[in-house]
Order: C-alpha cells, then structure tokens, then sequence
C-alpha cells in the first residue's frame, strides 16, 4: 500500500493567493483528518471526515479555510486568500477506525510557505 | 484547557543511555485511549502505540517501554540504550469518545529527543 499522499510537499506562495493542498487516503479507510503543525500552536486538529461527510469542523481557522471530500479517496484543504500566519506544516491522516480509535496513518505533509 | 501535558521540552543524552518521556492526561470519561507517535527529522509522523483505558499493563516492544498509571493519569514512554537513531520529536496524544465517533486526537506539545554519539 502506498500510505497517505500528499501533494505538493512544498509550495511557497504570496498572500493574498489560493492555495489548495491534496490528501489521497489509505484505500478501504473510513476517516481522514487534517491537520496543521507550527512551533507556535503544535499539532492542532483542523478537521475530519467519515465516510465523505465532515463531522467535526471546530478546529478550522476561519472562514479563509475550507476543506472538502468529494470521494473516498481524496480530499481538498484550500485557504483563500493565503496570509502568513497560514505558513506550517499541513498533514492529513486516515484511519480505518471501525470500533474504537485505530491508529492514524499520516502523510508526509505539505509545508506551506505564506510570503 | 490542555488535556495531554508533556512537561519536557527537550532531553538530551548520550547514546546508551536510558530517557523516560512523562505525559500526563485529563479527560471525565472512563473509556479513552492513548497514543505515542514519533515524528524523526524526516517530518512524518510515526506510529508507536495504542492503549485503551481498561488496560493497565505495562508494555514492552524492543528498547521501548511504556508505563500507564490511570491513578496518576500518566501514560509514561522509556527508551532503553537510547541509539542516535531514537533522535526526535515524541508525541502523547488523547482520544476521547465523542457523539460521533472517536475521531479527534488530540496531542501534547511534544517532546524533543536529542541522542549524541
């Protein structure tokens, strides 16, 4: 199995700019999460789907941050317009998570550079 | 309110030597469980183990060891003959039952692990 995909590893961008990050999930996992990672905040909980349907939202930024899961095998996590405060280490995870918490699997993560 | 609180920012110590990670937790719910995770320079997060509130016992996988303490709310991790390959950032982290699902993790802030030759 190829783990959890995440692209692109690196992008540097100017504020003001969309930007989009991409997560493909382990395949046959039920639940996937993103989540964002700075020096300042640690790795905080943005938000996470089952089954394609967001369940818990709460940890999303602001209204600049929107993710979606169109199928289950990728999901979007787009900032509009970008600022730098944005700039950290975007990871998503998934899970298969049938009774109690599995463990997560998480990408390799996306460094998002706000200039 | 902080529920997972790893106290160490940062251990250094020499290879061989044997370095205990404390995480301490706080939830009201008698069924929880706790995880650690690794993450080394390379970025990613590791996988290193699960352990349910209902279950006590020590365990051991190779030079690691883990100590839960539901008394103290502690879920403790040691390395033993730490190598310069255990180098990096541990995590503790919580999940607690919600009305949906077990979803969230929610993790400590992290400690640092620095092994020197």
């Amino acid at each position: 199995d190829a783990g959890v995909i995440q692209s692109p590893r690196h992008e540097v961008t100017e504020m003001g700019q969309e930007v989009t990050l991409r997560c493909k999930p382990i395949s046959g996992h039920d639940y996937l999460f993103w989540y964002r990672q700075t020096m300042m905040r640690g790795l905080e909980l943005l938000i996470y789907f089952n089954n394609n349907v967001p369940i818990d939202d709460s940890g999303m930024p602001e209204d600049r941050f929107s993710a979606k899961m169109p199928n289950a095998s990728f999901s979007t996590l787009k900032i509009q317009p970008s600022e730098p405060r944005d700039s950290a280490v975007y990871f998503c995870a998934s899970t298969l998570n049938p009774v109690g918490p599995d463990e997560q699997y998480f990408g390799p993560g996306t460094r998002l550079t706000v200039t | 309110a902080q529920k997972v609180t790893q106290a160490q920012t940062e251990i250094s110590v020499v290879e061989k030597e044997d370095v205990t990670l404390d995480c301490v937790y706080e939830t009201r719910d008698t069924t929880y469980y706790l995880f650690w995770y690794k993450q080394p320079p390379s970025g990613e997060l590791v996988f290193l183990i699960r352990r349910n509130s209902f279950d006590e016992q020590n365990e051991i996988s190779g030079r690691y060891s883990w100590n839960f303490q539901k008394s103290t709310s502690s879920f403790n991790f040691t390395i033993t003959a730490s190598q310069v390959v255990d180098s990096a950032v541990y995590f503790c982290a919580l999940s607690e039952p919600t009305t949906d699902s077990w979803g969230k993790l929610q993790f400590g802030a992290g400690t640092q692990v620095v092994v020197t030759p």
